[in-house]
């Protein structure tokens, strides 16, 4: 079973900042990975699949990057409404689905 | 336009049973493999449970297994999830969830490689004496 470790736990930025979350799997899953924002009090919204593809209606600042083990989101100039919390999520070889712990990404 | 509603969420006792239901408006449901998947008070997101869209394939995780029943009704639009047996550890919001399918580079076709791009608001169910 893959284990996704995402770092760091916490993240305090300002707007216009750069972030970069890491998404680290415990084996090599191609670029099966997808990264899902989740904002207080609302269900996860897709961000990014394939590793790199950013999902209808994301933001051109959203960008994904890695493959094998070691994968990153990244947002280039953050918004005040990119601040969230942010899984990654792999599916190399269901069952199981497999998510990350998070990183929430805080106004600094 | 592409939607999924939760609902049966409800407060019961440990040991309970509840039925929770997933409706399906906007889209080809059958298309599409779907997924429960959990998230406690305050934690991360937990897959539960996968059903393909004929139904041929389902799987559950670990913890759940022997309790619950996913099921979906492709005439209705319709995803389900009977839980029994039910415990605290059961408590959270559940999200039902659509499974994006495509092609990898590799040219094989998996379910859910274009991840899971349609979250229905959730439900809650809590488990307490």
């Amino acid at each position: 079973e893959i284990v996704l470790t995402q770092s760091p736990a916490t993240l305090s930025l300002s707007p216009g900042e750069r972030a970069s979350l890491s998404c680290r799997a415990s084996h090599r899953i191609s670029n099966y990975i997808a990264w899902y924002q989740q904002k207080p009090g609302q269900a996860p919204r897709l961000v990014i699949y394939d590793a790199s593809n950013r999902a209808t209606g994301i933001p051109a600042r959203f960008s994904g990057s890695g493959s094998g083990t070691d994968f990153t989101l990244t947002i280039s100039s953050l918004e005040p409404e990119d601040f969230a919390v942010y899984y990654c999520q792999e599916s190399s070889n269901w069952p199981p689905i497999t998510f990350g712990q998070g990183t929430r990404l805080e106004i600094k | 336009q592409e939607q999924l509603v939760e609902s049966g969420g409800a407060l019961v006792k440990p040991g309970g049973s509840l039925r929770l239901s997933c409706a399906a408006s906007g889209f080809t449901f059958s298309d599409h493999s779907m997924t429960w998947i959990r998230q406690a008070p305050g934690k991360g997101l937990e897959w539960v449970s996968l059903i393909s869209g004929d139904d041929e394939i389902i799987y559950y995780t670990d913890s759940v297994k022997g309790r619950f029943t996913i099921s979906r009704d492709n005439a209705k639009s319709s995803l389900f999830l009977h839980m029994t047996s039910l415990r605290a550890e059961d408590s959270a919001m559940y999200y039902c969830a659509r499974g994006s399918p495509g092609y990898d580079r590799s040219g094989y076709y998996d379910e859910f490689y274009h991840g899971l791009d349609l979250w229905g608001l959730g439900t809650t169910v809590t488990v307490s004496s």
